[in-house]
């Protein structure tokens, strides 16, 4: 089946890390994408894993990618006031180009 | 800045009536998808055209259609409209079809129904 999973929630201090946790359930997806979306604002693709590899980094952003339990974290290293926004995981299909979207994590980020 | 574009931002209507909304995909992206977001919903994929076929269907009211035209671009119609279609609709566009392309999404279109 297709369901994406994220907890709706996270507040941090700035400066620290966050890491923003996703699970699915489909192992045939391909990609797996973080977008990120401001108040009022569209969606911003911030960084994707090919579902063969494990990690990414790209520079304060770190994708992990667990198959075997089918679970995906973004983490943001020095959060800034500015990274405070809704961040979603999707998973999309190689056989189709929908994306399956998780309900969102809403990122708080404290001074 | 994506590259998609979306007209109009912002849309008012009222019950029953018809709208279109409009994306002109980035420059070279023959594949445009349409999303809806909505609070109770979330994000949910709608429809996909690649060089002016439809490619994929997703949860789409038979009261919504679209059509995407030899320049590329692309148009969402909804009609009799309800209170329910008060969303968000997100268009994005990718180089080609398929789960290895990546998607670029316009600002969006606000849609209030009264």
């Amino acid at each position: 089946g297709e369901d994406v999973e994220q907890s709706l929630f996270l507040s941090v201090r700035e400066g620290d890390s966050s890491v923003i946790n996703c699970t699915y359930t489909d192992s045939s997806s391909t990609y797996l994408y973080w977008y990120k979306q401001e108040p009022g604002a569209g969606l911003q693709l911030l960084t994707y894993i090919f579902s063969n590899m494990d990690m990414k980094q790209d520079q304060r952003l770190t994708v992990l990618l667990n198959k075997k339990d089918k679970h995906l974290s973004l983490r943001i290293a020095d959060t800034q006031t500015g990274d405070s926004a809704i961040y979603f995981c999707a998973e999309a299909y190689n056989q189709g180009g929908k994306l399956i979207f998780g309900q969102g994590t809403e990122l708080s980020v404290k001074p | 800045d994506s590259g998609v574009t979306q007209t109009p931002k912002h849309l008012i209507t009222a019950t029953g009536q018809r709208v279109t909304l409009r994306c002109s995909p980035r420059s070279g992206d023959l594949s445009v998808y349409w999303y809806q977001q909505s609070l109770d919903q979330g994000l949910q994929f709608l429809i996909q055209y690649y060089n002016g076929e439809e490619r994929a269907k997703g949860n789409i009211l038979e009261r919504f259609s679209a059509q995407q035209f030899p320049d590329l671009h692309s148009e969402l119609n909804l009609s009799s409209l309800e209170l329910g279609d008060s969303a968000l609709y997100f268009c994005a566009s990718s180089r080609l079809a398929g789960g290895l392309e990546t998607q670029y999404f316009g600002p969006g279109t606000r849609l209030l129904v009264l």
